[in-house]
């Protein structure tokens, strides 16, 4: 079955520091993964796609398929960057169907 | 150009009675889907709609439903409310099926409590 693993709940990191949120993922056929973010008081919103291998604020994320791993990193971390990170899944295939991680929270402290 | 609009944003409802939930997606997106985000489960997928139909489903019981209208507005419903469906229902929308690759945008949500 398909299944999303953020391990940490909570990421405490100091201003300037690296960042790097864990996720790995379990699914059978070829993997399409996400990360969104939800800052305070916000609408969730998406930050990054594997697919098009971007970068978005500072923040990369490569799909290790051997590892089965979408980690999320950035070099140096910004008090603004403080926010839930999900990683998400899609397995619908045509179709839209995520599946969430539990979340970590980043708290980049000053 | 406006984003997901939900309503209400807020909802406070007695056990055993229904609820209807409205979400307008981006004006030419045309797969909404909704989303129940609770602290203990986290987001779980309820489903998605496209062109009016049910294209994928999640594992909710059947007293969760929805439709979607021509307009690409969709209603999602939950009769015989219980405690434990007291959470935040999020809708997302897509341009078409086959664009999860491209991402969702989210509403904002519908704060569901019930008492």
């Amino acid at each position: 079955a398909q299944r999303v693993t953020q391990p940490e709940k909570l990421l405490s990191v100091f201003k300037g520091a690296p960042v790097e949120l864990k996720c790995n993922y379990s699914y059978s056929g070829s993997p399409e993964l996400f990360w969104y973010v939800q800052y305070s008081r916000q609408r969730l919103q998406l930050l990054l796609r594997h697919i098009s291998r971007e970068s978005i604020k500072g923040f990369t994320a490569d799909l290790n398929k051997g590892e089965t791993s979408f980690h999320l990193k950035k070099p140096f971390a910004q008090e603004e960057d403080s926010a839930m990170y999900y990683c998400a899944l899609n397995y619908g295939g045509a179709t839209n169907k995520l599946i969430f991680g539990t979340g970590t929270l980043l708290a980049v402290q000053p | 150009k406006a984003g997901v609009t939900q309503t209400p944003r807020y909802l406070i409802k007695t056990r055993g009675q229904q609820v209807t939930l409205s979400c307008s997606p981006i004006s030419g997106h045309r797969s909404v889907s909704w989303y129940q985000q609770t602290p203990g489960q986290g987001l779980q997928f309820l489903f998605e709609y496209f062109s009016e139909t049910q294209r994928n489903k999640g594992n909710f019981p059947g007293r969760f439903s929805g439709r979607q209208f021509s307009n690409s507005r969709s209603e999602m419903n939950v009769s015989t409310l219980e405690l434990g469906d007291s959470a935040l229902y999020l809708c997302a929308s897509s341009t078409n099926p086959g664009q999860g690759a491209q991402g969702y945008t989210f509403g904002s949500g519908t704060r569901l409590t019930v008492v």
